[in-house]
């Protein structure tokens, strides 16, 4: 069964360092979507891609986060400098259409700690 | 702005115990209403979608149901390795609308 890939799974850093994580999603799907969820709430949106077109990055914080999906494959989203809030789990997903009722698949997730 | 909201927070049962979680939600036009189950430290699954009130759908002990302003998920004769977090999940027909996540229900199953 095909799956969305995302990687390193833990990742450990220290306030001010620039972090990257990085995403395979399922093949075909055109639909990219990076979330962040703090622990006991729901996914939030940063950004979406549709190919390699951002479509929505309404809440990303973009003095220091940044996502480029080069080839309209995988993907990265980048963290610089990072900050002690910015600790959660960001997850990756993926849909073969943006909608209408598309349902998203998610990867394993990157849980990152900022010290 | 487009609301979801889940109860209880928290719920324990006994394996065999059957219920019911809650998800209540505030949308300009419902696109789609979707279930996913997410275990400690993992991405969430995908379950079910609902796209209009009075749609059901099952697999195996969970059945969804969606009315006009809420979705049950039913957990019948639940076991231990349904214990999960439960996010709901609504988008909106407005253009460009995206999911917005509830905060989920956490559910422990005990033996």
């Amino acid at each position: 069964e095909a799956e969305v890939a995302q990687s390193p799974r833990y990742k450990i850093t220290e306030k001010s360092q620039a972090v990257a994580f990085w995403c395979d999603p399922i093949s075909g799907h055109a639909t990219l979507y990076w979330y962040r969820q703090i622990l006991g709430q729901g996914p939030e949106l940063l950004v979406q891609f549709q190919d390699e077109s951002v479509v929505d990055d309404s809440q990303l914080p973009k003095d220091r986060f940044s996502a480029e999906r080069l080839k309209g494959v995988d993907s990265t989203l980048k963290i610089q400098p990072a900050e002690l809030g910015d600790s959660a789990m960001y997850l990756c997903a993926s849909s073969y259409f943006p909608g209408p009722g598309y349902e998203q698949y998610f990867g394993p997730g990157t849980r990152l700690t900022v010290t | 702005e487009d609301q979801v909201t889940q109860s209880p927070e928290a719920l324990r049962l006994q394996e065999g115990e059957s219920s019911s979680l809650n998800c209540s939600y505030t949308v300009s036009g419902l696109r789609g209403l979707f279930w996913y189950r997410q275990d400690p430290g993992k991405g969430p699954e995908f379950l079910f979608t609902l796209y209009s009130a009075g749609e059901e759908k099952e697999k195996e002990r969970l059945k969804a149901t969606l009315t006009k302003k809420e979705s049950f998920l039913h957990i019948t004769a639940p076991k231990p390795e349904d214990s999960a977090t439960y996010l709901c999940a609504v988008q909106g027909t407005r253009r460009g609308q995206n999911f917005v996540f509830g905060p989920g229900t956490r559910l422990s199953v005990l033996p």
